[in-house]
């Protein structure tokens, strides 16, 4: 199938700083990425989606201005955690799709831990 | 908005045992997807049902979607300890939104 990857896999910060998660299709050009957010023992909620070329539509009760999404080209988006602080600490993953009936694909995910 | 329910949340079984995670939508579906996290790991994609009591199998695995398409279920025949992990179903609405949401999800533990 599909590959998407997530870097980093791992990422280790102090409150307050930010944090850029890049997500990439590798072997297809993804139209549409998702960013989903799971915390332990939890299901995977929805934050954003962004189509390439536009700005993010994200779900209610996200901060747009704490998650900046850009999805630049139709292999690559980044999430970046603005100001993060430990309730940010969580496992963020990305999909991609081709299209709108297309498969969704899920990125390895990139474990955050803001202390 | 759109709420989708797995039972049960967790479910203990010994090896050869069978196992079923039902899922409740709270709108009509388009599709179904299903997927297995493996502890420590991001979620795989087994299988999506489109039509209306769909049933598709995957060696010991059974899917089946509900006749109104609001429901789904998920079947494993005499279980193995591979099988461990959480089972989440995944409903995307009718409609442009396209939007998927997952499950509340079912871990499964499988035990010699």
């Amino acid at each position: 199938g599909a590959v998407v990857s997530q870097h980093p896999s791992w990422v280790i910060c102090k409150s307050g700083t930010s944090v850029k998660i890049e997500c990439r299709s590798l072997d297809f050009q993804a139209t549409t990425m998702f960013w989903y957010r799971q915390f332990p023992k939890q299901s995977l909620m929805l934050m954003a989606t962004s189509n390439e070329g536009s700005k993010a539509t994200y779900e209610q009760g996200v901060e747009k201005d704490k998650f900046l999404i850009n999805h630049a080209s139709l292999t690559l988006s980044t999430l970046t955690v603005t100001s993060a602080h430990p309730e940010d600490s969580s496992f963020y993953i990305c999909s991609a799709r081709a299209g709108a009936r297309e498969t969704q694909y899920f990125g390895p995910g990139t474990r955050l831990l803001v202390l | 908005g759109q709420q989708v329910m797995q039972i049960p949340q967790y479910q203990h079984v010994q090896e050869g045992e069978d196992f079923t995670t039902y899922c409740n939508s709270s709108t009509t579906l388009s599709n179904i997807q299903w997927y297995k996290q493996r502890p420590g790991g991001h979620p795989v994609f087994l299988i999506q049902l489109v039509k209306s009591g769909e049933v598709k199998k995957q060696k010991r695995l059974t899917f089946q979607f509900g006749e109104a398409k609001k429901n789904s279920s998920l079947h494993i025949t005499a279980t193995q300890t591979t099988d461990v992990g959480t089972y989440f179903c995944a409903g995307r609405e009718t409609g442009t939104a396209s939007k998927l949401t997952f499950g509340t999800g079912t871990r499964l533990q499988v035990t010699l």
